[in-house]
């Protein structure tokens, strides 16, 4: 069955890094965009970064443009988010999930704390 | 930017009951309209995509509605399992192709 588990989340302080993963099983990530959602604590969706079937197409929310990259390993069938001078306006929790218009599965999320 | 408004922000429901959630958009999205379920402490759940398709396993009570600019989630007779937030999401071929709703909280009356 297909599955989503992130890892990578944590407590880091303003201005820091985080890398987060995205373990993908049950489906192959290439024939499909996967993107990263956050929430922030008490707060809705919104939408972060998506990457194509390809990866020629990637998106980014004008909120982390410049600051945050997605990519992807084939072969470990992995989504990454690089997370670079984080603002404690970033702390929530990032779900990744899988489709190009909508999206029908979504992991269970990992917490990501901007703190000093 | 296309933004997504929902309305009521909380909607207090009786079970058995029909709750009925709004969702506009600032401009036409077309059918390019989905909902989801999200209960505390969980991801997010697909209900519809195409702004009337079920998702898979969805039950028969979830039925989505609308074009353009305003849409409608209809729950026919509430279960105690669909006491949840509801987002809408719009999907489309510009920047930021995705944009979500704030929620609409139903809760129990």
């Amino acid at each position: 069955q297909v599955q989503l588990v992130e890892s990578g989340g944590g407590l880091v302080k303003p201005g820091g890094s985080l890398r987060l993963s995205c373990a993908a099983s049950g489906f192959t990530i290439t024939n499909y965009y996967m993107s990263w959602i956050r929430q922030a604590p008490g707060k809705g969706l919104e939408w972060v970064s998506s990457i194509s079937t390809s990866g020629s197409a990637i998106y980014y929310a004008d909120s982390v443009k410049g600051r945050f990259t997605i990519s992807r390993d084939n072969a470990k069938n992995s989504l990454f988010l690089q997370m670079n001078s984080l603002r404690a306006e970033d702390t929530a929790v990032y779900f990744c999930a899988r489709g190009e218009l909508w999206f029908d599965y979504w992991g269970q999320g990992t917490l990501i704390t901007v703190s000093s | 930017e296309i933004v997504m408004t929902q309305s009521p922000a909380t909607l207090s429901v009786s079970p058995g009951e029909r709750a009925t959630l709004s969702c506009r958009a600032s401009q036409s999205v077309s059918s390019n309209l989905a909902w989801y379920q999200q209960k505390p402490g969980q991801a997010p759940r697909l209900l519809i995509y195409d702004a009337s398709t079920r998702a898979t396993g969805i039950p028969a009570r979830f039925s989505g509605s609308g074009s353009g600019t305003e849409f409608t989630l209809t729950i026919s007779s509430l279960q105690s399992e669909d006491f949840a937030v509801y987002y809408c999401q719009q999907y489309n071929n510009w920047a930021p192709r995705w944009t979500f709703g704030q929620g609409t909280k139903v809760e129990i009356k």
